[in-house]
């Protein structure tokens, strides 16, 4: 399994750009990189998921380089309710269909300040 | 149309005792998945089921642990003679196939 690193916590303010990096070193071929978002109280939500280069969607950014060997979550813009954990995690997808062996890490937790 | 549902949302239960938690994943959703958050960790993967069959059991952290799920839906998580350091949220995640799981809103289990 791919093990990822991300830091621990991060401070940022309002309406600045995020930028939040993974290193998955060991990656595989069939792996995608796939980042969640978690509130307190609550089960994670999917944000964004890539396999190289980038993709942006409504919420975010992925950036993946060419060795695929690390990411960046790019959230633009961040308002006092982006605080939360993003968990980034790189996921093998099974013969079945379904992920096998998924860890999700601690996180970072980001916290934005006014 | 609703999501992932879990229940009960709170569970208090003395030490020995066994429980059982519940997942009602969306309708349709093939593989779920079950999940263990202590707190102020991260989660930690339990189990998955591909309909009813569980591919992957690896994650489960002891013998006490079990779950099943029937009709290819609900699915239950069970923990025999449960211990203090059992206590933690229990979440269940359901998939389509896709790359997306979507949450429930977690079960918090205290074992006093």
């Amino acid at each position: 399994l791919a093990k990822t690193t991300q830091p621990i916590s991060m401070d940022s303010y309002e309406g600045q750009e995020v930028n939040i990096t993974c290193s998955h070193n060991n990656i595989a071929t069939n792996d995608y990189i796939t980042w969640y978002q978690q509130f307190p109280s609550q089960g994670p939500r999917f944000i964004i998921q890539g396999y190289k280069t980038k993709v942006t969607n409504e919420v975010a950014s992925l950036f993946i380089p060419a060795d695929r060997k690390s990411s960046t979550l790019s959230l633009p813009r961040v308002s006092l309710s982006d605080t939360a954990v993003y968990y980034c995690l790189v996921v093998v997808w099974g013969s079945g269909g379904g992920a096998d062996g998924l860890t999700f890490g601690k996180g970072t937790h980001l916290i934005i300040q006014p | 149309g609703a999501g992932v549902s879990q229940s009960p949302s709170n569970k208090v239960t003395e030490k020995g005792k066994d429980v059982e938690l519940r997942c009602d994943p969306i309708s349709g959703h093939t593989a779920l998945y079950w999940y263990r958050q202590s707190l102020g960790q991260g989660l930690e993967f339990l189990i998955y089921f591909q309909g009813n069959s569980a591919p992957d059991k690896s994650g489960l952290p002891s013998d006490r642990f079990s779950a099943e799920r029937t009709g290819g839906s609900v699915s239950t998580l069970t923990i025999q003679r449960t211990q203090q350091e059992d206590s933690a949220v229990y979440l269940c995640a359901s998939s389509s196939g896709g790359h997306e799981q979507f949450f429930g809103p977690g079960t918090r289990l205290t074992v006093l």
